[in-house]
């Protein structure tokens, strides 16, 4: 049962270096989402792809893309990466709707100096 | 617009004791609520969630809420802590303006329990 998937678990990058976090889920699920996590704030929400071909803006998009591969998965990337980028990063999926829970993969931990 | 407020940031209970992880949420909407679990260098974990069925919501690893509409509150308990319930604990809130049910999260509370 591999659920959502996220490589990779950990990356140190340079100031301005350019990434690609990539995400999978397995559960045929047509929403998907990008987190942040930081100390004291919780999850903030970078991105989301209700379904194949959407991509909308969250509240903390400035400095990141996105792209809806296919049902399955859905990548950001950093185009020229910023200490304040540091973070933890979660890739999320779930069935549209009211009630339906997100599923969460385990994190990346990205470090930029 | 919808938001949530967990009104502690860390809880510290002795094992055994009970547990309450307090959650205040704004909505002008009929939402549903979720409480997730997220222990150290993992990801969150679903421990319950309401949706306007029953008030009291029971969920895994021994956890329920209750919800409650006057109060606008969705609290977490627990009869009896355990060593391996220490980790963070997320309310979320989502409802359906605009059909995009993007949840909100509250900002967190850890969990500490002393043996």
């Amino acid at each position: 049962n591999a659920g959502v998937t996220q490589t990779p678990k950990f990356q140190v990058l340079k100031t301005g270096q350019s990434m690609t976090l990539q995400c999978a889920q397995d559960m045929n699920h047509n929403s998907m989402y990008w987190y942040r996590q930081d100390p004291g704030m919780g999850l903030r929400l970078i991105y989301y792809s209700a379904s194949e071909g959407t991509t909308d803006k969250g509240e903390v998009p400035n400095g990141y893309n996105v792209s809806r591969l296919n049902k399955r998965e859905f990548s950001l990337r950093l185009e020229s990466a910023a200490p304040s980028q540091t973070s933890v990063y979660f890739c999320a999926s779930s069935e549209r709707g009211l009630d339906q829970p997100q599923h969460f993969g385990d994190g990346t931990r990205l470090s930029i100096l | 617009a919808q938001s949530v407020t967990q009104l502690d940031s860390h809880v510290s209970v002795s094992e055994g004791t009970p547990v309450l992880l307090r959650c205040n949420y704004s909505s002008s909407y009929s939402p549903s609520l979720f409480w997730y679990v997220q222990h150290p260098n993992k990801g969150l974990q679903l421990l319950l969630k309401y949706t306007s069925a029953a008030t009291l919501v029971k969920g895994i690893n021994g956890f329920e809420a209750e919800f409650k509409k006057s109060e606008t509150s969705f609290h977490l308990t627990k009869p009896s802590a355990h060593m391996s319930d220490a980790a963070e604990y997320f309310c979320v809130v989502s409802d359906p303006p605009g059909g995009s049910y993007i949840p909100t999260f509250g900002r967190g509370t850890s969990l500490i329990v002393h043996p």
